[in-house]
């Protein structure tokens, strides 16, 4: 069946980069798109951006323009969110989650979230 | 960037009755492909969010059919017709018909 597995929790300084990945097994990786959303303590989802592991073309929200990287291995169907120049507003569980489609919000499967924690 | 609006943000139903939340984007959600991109998503707690209704009104796999999606450009409506203890959570709507995709800021579901 279809799993999407993400890594651990991270601590991080502000100012550091966190890296997390999103394992996928169960469908043909490149056949979908990963995205990813994060959400801050008590505070609703935020869509981040979308990788098409296929291409490598990406999309992001404006305001991680710079600062989030996305790439993937597909010889071991994992995709990676790199995030750099980490403040503490960047803590919050972050999920990947795949869709089919290019535009289609229909994420029928998600990570169990990654949480990562930025203080000094 | 589109900003969704829920209401209520909070709703105490009694299990065996039904419940509504209003989900409203500022530009209509209507691609020029003739579909609608808007999506309710659950959250149980201490859970990822899990898709429950896709363009408007279809069901995603294994999802009740007491849950229903109505609606249109920028007005959309999700409806449970009979609440039952199992969907507490928080629902968002969610569009994605323009980048940043945007969420509604959550509609807490208590029994």
């Amino acid at each position: 069946q279809v799993q999407v597995v993400q890594s651990g929790a991270e601590v991080k300084k502000p100012g550091a980069s966190v890296k997390v990945s999103c394992k996928a097994s169960g469908y043909t990786f490149t056949d979908y798109y990963i995205h990813w959303v994060r959400q801050a303590p008590g505070q609703g989802p935020e869509w981040m951006a979308w990788l098409n592991p296929n291409s490598g073309v990406t999309n992001f929200a404006q305001k991680f323009q710079g600062r989030v990287t996305l790439t993937s291995d597909t010889s071991i169907s994992t995709a990676f969110l790199d995030l750099s120049r980490l403040r503490s507003d960047d803590t919050a569980v972050y999920y990947c989650a795949r869709v089919m489609h290019f535009g289609s919000g229909k994420f029928d499967s998600w990570g169990q979230g990654t949480l990562v924690t930025v203080s000094s | 960037d589109i900003v969704m609006t829920q209401t209520p943000l909070s709703l105490s139903v009694t299990p065996g009755q039904p419940a509504s939340i209003s989900c409203k984007s500022t530009q209509s959600l209507l691609q020029t492909d003739g579909k609608t991109y808007l999506y309710w998503y659950l959250q149980k707690p201490g859970q990822s969010p899990q898709l429950l209704i896709y363009e408007i009104s279809n069901r995603f796999s294994g999802v009740p059919d007491r849950f229903s999606g109505s609606g249109s450009g920028t007005d959309f409506t999700l409806k449970i017709s009979r609440v039952e203890a199992e969907d507490v959570g928080v629902y968002y709507c969610m569009q994605s018909i323009k980048v940043p995709y945007s969420f509604g800021q959550g509609t807490k579901l208590e029994i």
